[in-house]
Parts: C-alpha cells; structure tokens; sequence
C-alpha cells in the first residue's frame, strides 16, 4: 500500500542538527512532491518546506530558511529534512506528506518522528 | 502569510448530532482548502480537499463547503469514531497554513 515511513525519535542538544528520513513505498516516488510539517506540543501544525522528488527543486518556509535542507535519495524513494542550530522551541513531532494526486493536499503522511531539544 | 482562523476551538457533541466547523482566510482562497482529522498521537488524515471534495475512502456524511474566505466542515451525524480534532489549512499560496484546530470532544 502507499505509504511513508519516517526514521525513530530523536534527542538532541541546543545548538546541535537533526536529520530526519521519510522511506516512500507503494507509488511511484519521483512523481510527487514530499513537504515537512512539524507539529510543536499543543500547537497547530506548520509547514517547513517541499523537495520536487523528481527533479529535486526545492522551496522553504522563510521562518525556517538557511536551517533547514531537505534533499531526497531516489534509489532509495527517500526524503530527508535536517534542521541545524537546534534550540528549545523547535521540540516537536516532525511529518513528512506526499502532496497529493488529486487537489493540492496532504495525503499521505508519515507516522511521525518526535525531535527533543533537550541540554 | 495567509492566517486560518477556525471556530470554535472546541466543543462537546453527542453521537448523531449535526457537527460543523468554521474556518476564516485572512485573504481570498479560492476552493484552496482542505480538511484534516487528527487523534492523538497519530498523523492528520485527509477528509476534504479543495474545499468540497470527500478523500477517497472517508465516509459521507463529512462533507465541506464554501470558497473565497469562508468555509465550514460539516459531520451530519456524528459517530464514536469522528471525536479527533480538526484542522483546515490553505494551499492557496505559500507558506502554507493551517487552522489552529477545533477539538470536538463526546458530551
């Protein structure tokens, strides 16, 4: 079936990156984008920023330009976001979304990796 | 960046009562809205997109609708299964946003 597995949960220290993955199964990956969504406790979703999986453009959210990448590996139908200079504030459950086959939504999403920021 | 603006925040519901929520732009959308549903500890999952159409596989009576800045989901007849929180969120233009969430909580 069509889905999008991420990477386990991870603590890091301020200051510090993370890297997270997102391995796509069950359609064909290079023909959609894939967007990062993070979810802080408590708070409303917010979008990151999308990778092309075809040709590899990408776009980011200006909140989060210049600390996050986002690349893709398409022999391994995968997706990567990796966020620098951790701080407290970016503690959070981080999703990858496919941007879907019919109207511009989310839908497929990842199972979620929870990020803490933690000295 | 476009705001979202849901209401109401929360609210308590029985099963089988006529449930609808409010989502605002703070510019015109078009039908650039979609809907999620979201329980806890798990992903969002897609109900509506582009304001009025059902997400294969989600059941009928979710149902959405409006355009330009102001939209609302409805669940005609709420079931167990429907108590989660809901989120709209825009792909008009980027940054895309979503709504702060409505929690719909068993009376």
């Amino acid at each position: 079936q069509v889905q999008l597995v991420q990477s386990g949960a991870e603590v890091k220290k301020p200051g510090a990156s993370v890297k997270v993955s997102c391995k796509a199964s069950g359609y064909t990956f290079t023909s959609y984008t894939i967007h990062w969504v993070r979810q802080a406790p408590g708070q409303r979703l917010e979008w990151m920023g999308w990778i092309n999986a075809g040709n590899g453009n990408t776009k980011y959210s200006q909140k989060f330009q210049g600390r996050v990448t986002i690349t893709r590996d398409t022999s391994a139908s995968a997706a990567y976001m990796e966020l620098s200079s951790l701080r407290y504030e970016d503690t959070a459950v981080y999703y990858c979304a496919r941007f879907g086959a019919l109207g511009d939504a989310f839908d497929i999403w990842g199972q979620g990796t929870m990020v803490t920021v933690s000295s | 960046d476009i705001q979202m603006t849901q209401s109401p925040s929360s609210l308590s519901a029985s099963v089988g009562d006529r449930v609808t929520i409010t989502c605002r732009a703070s510019q015109s959308i078009s039908s650039y809205l979609n809907w999620y549903q979201q329980k806890p500890g798990k992903a969002p999952k897609l109900l509506i997109y582009t304001a009025s159409s059902l997400q294969s596989g989600v059941p009928s009576r979710f149902s959405g609708s409006g355009s330009g800045t102001d939209f609302t989901l409805t669940i005609s007849s709420l079931q167990p299964a429907d108590f989660a929180t809901y989120y709209c969120q825009q792909s008009y233009g980027t940054p895309w946003t979503f709504g702060q969430g409505t929690n719909v909580e068993i009376k």
